[in-house]
């Protein structure tokens, strides 16, 4: 079983819109997790660490369930410019972040 | 300041030669990783280094993949013999607070084996 895991998509949504990815972890260790963005051709930049509390960095809400494992990234009021793939990172304390494959979003006008 | 830098950008090479990537990681970072990404895979770690030792190779596929660190600045990896299965990018990133932490990566090179 793959230690993250991310509907791969795509998710395909008009500008405007509010869309969000979930992410499962399966290591109820894990205690550092975050939302890195991949452009086309390009390599991965963070988005957001995800903190117990929830944290919002303005049109980018991250939530974290602990009990169910899962990690949340909402977008509201999507652009254009948000076209790209979401990777879900967790990891264990000491040891090396575990990336998912990633969701792809595309935003259309 | 200057990001991760690493070259060649884009590698196409002939089975059975050996490849060499370099990654030079931002200045004052201690920690540098290796991945490689395949749409199959994802996003794999390969090896990490902290103040220029090797903590963690145990993702570095076989024999035929060798990575180093001689000096805080640069990085090799290298794959000798190289095969078609290898072709993907490998990346580098950096940090200065280890390996649990949110990394900085380089743009990528992108090896094709023929």
């Amino acid at each position: 079983r793959k230690e993250v895991e991310q509907d791969p998509g795509p998710f395909n949504v008009p500008e405007g819109a509010t869309v969000a990815f979930n992410c499962t972890y399966s290591n109820s260790a894990s205690q550092s997790f975050f939302w890195y963005r991949q452009d086309c051709r390009k390599e991965p930049k963070l988005l957001m660490s995800v903190y117990s509390s929830g944290n919002e960095d303005g049109r980018f809400t991250a939530q974290l369930n602990r009990a169910s494992q899962y990690i949340s990234l909402l977008i509201r009021d999507s652009k254009l410019s948000d076209s790209a793939t979401y990777l879900c990172v967790a990891n264990q304390a000491g040891t090396a972040l575990i990336f998912g494959k990633g969701t792809t979003l595309s935003v259309s006008s | 300041d200057a990001g991760v830098i690493q070259s060649p950008r884009h590698e196409v090479t002939e089975m059975g030669q050996e490849v060499t990537l370099r990654c030079k990681p931002i200045s004052g970072h201690d920690y540098l990783f290796w991945y490689r990404q395949t749409m199959m895979r994802g996003l794999e770690l390969l090896i990490y280094f902290n103040n220029n030792v090797p903590i963690d190779d145990s993702g570095m596929p076989e024999d035929r993949f060798s990575a180093k660190m001689p000096n805080a600045s640069f990085s090799t990896l290298k794959i000798q013999p190289s095969e078609p299965r290898d072709s993907a990018v490998y990346f580098c990133a950096s940090n200065r607070r280890g390996a649990s932490y949110e990394q900085y990566f380089g743009p990528g090179t992108r090896l094709t084996v023929t």
